[in-house]
């Protein structure tokens, strides 16, 4: 059965740095695409980020664009978000997710995480 | 970036009727077009991918249909458990955008 679980989440002032973290179980992670998705309090989805299977190609949104770094260990089952200089509009539940397709090409996302809070404040 | 508008943003309806949720792309997303339900304190639940296809365990009351620019997701018969909010993405390219969500309530 397909597992993951974030964590890494917490309070953390503006400008301040924070790893999330999303263990992988059930699959064989290095063959598929994954994915950071957000979700700010009451409001709706955002994707963040991507990286392939293999980590030789990453995405991101422009709002998180070279501050946040995608990144993944497949000897480990383990999927990172690095995130800087965050700001308080960086609070959300942030999710990893699993592509349905391994190459991640047009795919839709299969698997969820129960979702981790990042909450930023002073 | 592809911009992603669904309507209505919120919906009423009784168990046991038929419900229509649409969402539009600005530009074409051939049948790239997903749709994931989610509940309150949970994570989005995969529903319907390719605009048309349904995932694996979803009851068949779900259908969803459309290509280019325009999808609708269907509900038909709804129940109690389908009382939820419902968002539209599109897969074609990055950013992999979502729909604003529509929150469907019990009347």
């Amino acid at each position: 059965e397909v597992h993951l679980a974030e964590s890494g989440g917490g309070l953390v002032q503006p400008g301040g740095s924070l790893r999330l973290s999303c263990a992988a179980s059930g699959f064989t992670f290095s063959n598929y695409a994954m994915n950071w998705v957000r979700q700010a309090p009451g409001k709706g989805l955002e994707w963040v980020s991507a990286i392939s299977g293999s980590a030789d190609s990453t995405y991101y949104a422009e709002s998180v664009k070279g501050r946040f770094t995608i990144s993944r260990d497949n000897s480990k089952n383990t999927l990172y978000l690095q995130m800087i200089s965050l700001r308080a509009e960086d609070t959300a539940v942030y999710y990893c997710a699993k592509k349905f397709y391994g190459s991640g090409s047009y795919s839709p996302l299969d698997y969820w995480g129960q979702g981790t809070l990042v909450t930023v404040t002073s | 970036d592809i911009q992603m508008t669904q309507s209505p943003s919120s919906l009423s309806a009784s168990v046991g009727d038929s419900v229509t949720i649409t969402c539009r792309a600005s530009q074409s997303i051939s049948s790239y077009l997903n749709w994931y339900q989610q509940k309150p304190g949970k994570a989005p639940k995969l529903l319907i991918y390719t605009a048309s296809s349904l995932q694996s365990g979803v009851p068949s009351r779900f259908s969803g249909s459309g290509s280019g620019t325009d999808f609708t997701l269907t509900i038909s018969s709804l129940q109690p458990d389908d009382f939820a909010t419902y968002y539209c993405q599109q897969s074609y390219s990055t950013p992999y955008t979502f729909g604003q969500g529509t929150k469907l309530e019990i009347k």
